[in-house]
C-alpha cells in the first residue's frame, strides 16, 4: 500500500513566524510532489509543486523535496492568520497521473 | 484567469438513483481527472482521462462509475445506482500535460449527498 503521510496537527504557530510542514510518502518512484491548500469545505488549491531534489521558493512558501529521504516539506514565512488552513500533501504515484494525498495538516496562525 | 467550473454545487439524490456530475475543465488542458472526499477524510483519486479514454483508475472506480466527455467542453461523471456511501465531496481537475511536469488545478467541487 503506498502511502503519502503527514502529520494531522494541528499545529500552531504565532503570528509573522515561519511555519513548517512535513510530508513523506512510500513510493520511490513518484517523481512530482504537490502542496495544496483547504479550506474547511473548499476545494484544494494549488500553492506549488516540486519535482527535482532541493528548495524552490515561491513568495513567502518554499518546497523542499529529499528524495532520497523520501520527504518534502513546505515552509511558509510570515504567516498570516489567512494561513490557516489544511495543507495537503499530494504524489504522484509511479510518475503516472494519479495524485495519492495525505490526510493533511492543519495549521493554525494565532493573531 | 482560467478555472475549472463543475455543476451543480450541492445534489441530493435518492439512494439506487442515478446521478451525473459536470465539468468544464480548463479550456486548453488535455487530462481530466475525478477525486472524491468523504467528510473528514483525504483526498481520493478516482480517474483519469486522456485522448477520450481512460489513462488510470482507483478500485473505488467499480462498474457504477463511468466518464465522458460528450463534446469538447464538459467531462461528466456518472454513479448509476447511488449507494449511502457515495456522499461526499466530487473534485474535477484538469492539467495541460502530464503532472510528471506540472499542476493539477480543481474545481470547486460538488457536494454529492445520498439519502
Amino acid at each position: 500500500q503506498k502511502e503519502v503521510e503527514q502529520n494531522s496537527g494541528p499545529l500552531s504557530v504565532p503570528e509573522g513566524a515561519i511555519a513548517s510542514l512535513n510530508c513523506t510518502y512510500s513510493d520511490r518512484g513518484s517523481q512530482s510532489f504537490f502542496w495544496y491548500r483547504q479550506y474547511s469545505g473548499k476545494s484544494p488549491e494549488l500553492i506549488m509543486f516540486i519535482y527535482s531534489n532541493g528548495d524552490k521558493e515561491d513568495g513567502r512558501f518554499t518546497a523542499q523535496l529529499n528524495k532520497a529521504s523520501q520527504y518534502v516539506s513546505l515552509l511558509i514565512r510570515d504567516s498570516q492568520p489567512s494561513d490557516s488552513a489544511t495543507y495537503l500533501c499530494a504524489v504522484n504515484e509511479g510518475g503516472g497521473n494519479k495524485l495519492t494525498f495525505g490526510t493533511g495538516t492543519q495549521l493554525k496562525v494565532e493573531l | 484567469e482560467p478555472e475549472v467550473t463543475q455543476t451543480p454545487s450541492h445534489q441530493v439524490t435518492q439512494m439506487g438513483q442515478e446521478v451525473i456530475l459536470r465539468c468544464v475543465p480548463i479550456s486548453n488542458h488535455l487530462y481530466f481527472y475525478w477525486y472524491r472526499q468523504i467528510l473528514g477524510q483525504k483526498v481520493e483519486f478516482l480517474v483519469s482521462f486522456y485522448n477520450n479514454e481512460i489513462s488510470e483508475k482507483s478500485e473505488i472506480f467499480d462498474d457504477q462509475f463511468s466518464v465522458e466527455r460528450p463534446d469538447g467542453s464538459n467531462f461528466t461523471l456518472k454513479i448509476r445506482s447511488t449507494k449511502l456511501e457515495d456522499s461526499a465531496m466530487y473534485f474535477c481537475a484538469s492539467s495541460d500535460v502530464s503532472l510528471i511536469y506540472t499542476e493539477a488545478f480543481f474545481g470547486q467541487g460538488t457536494r454529492l449527498t445520498v439519502v
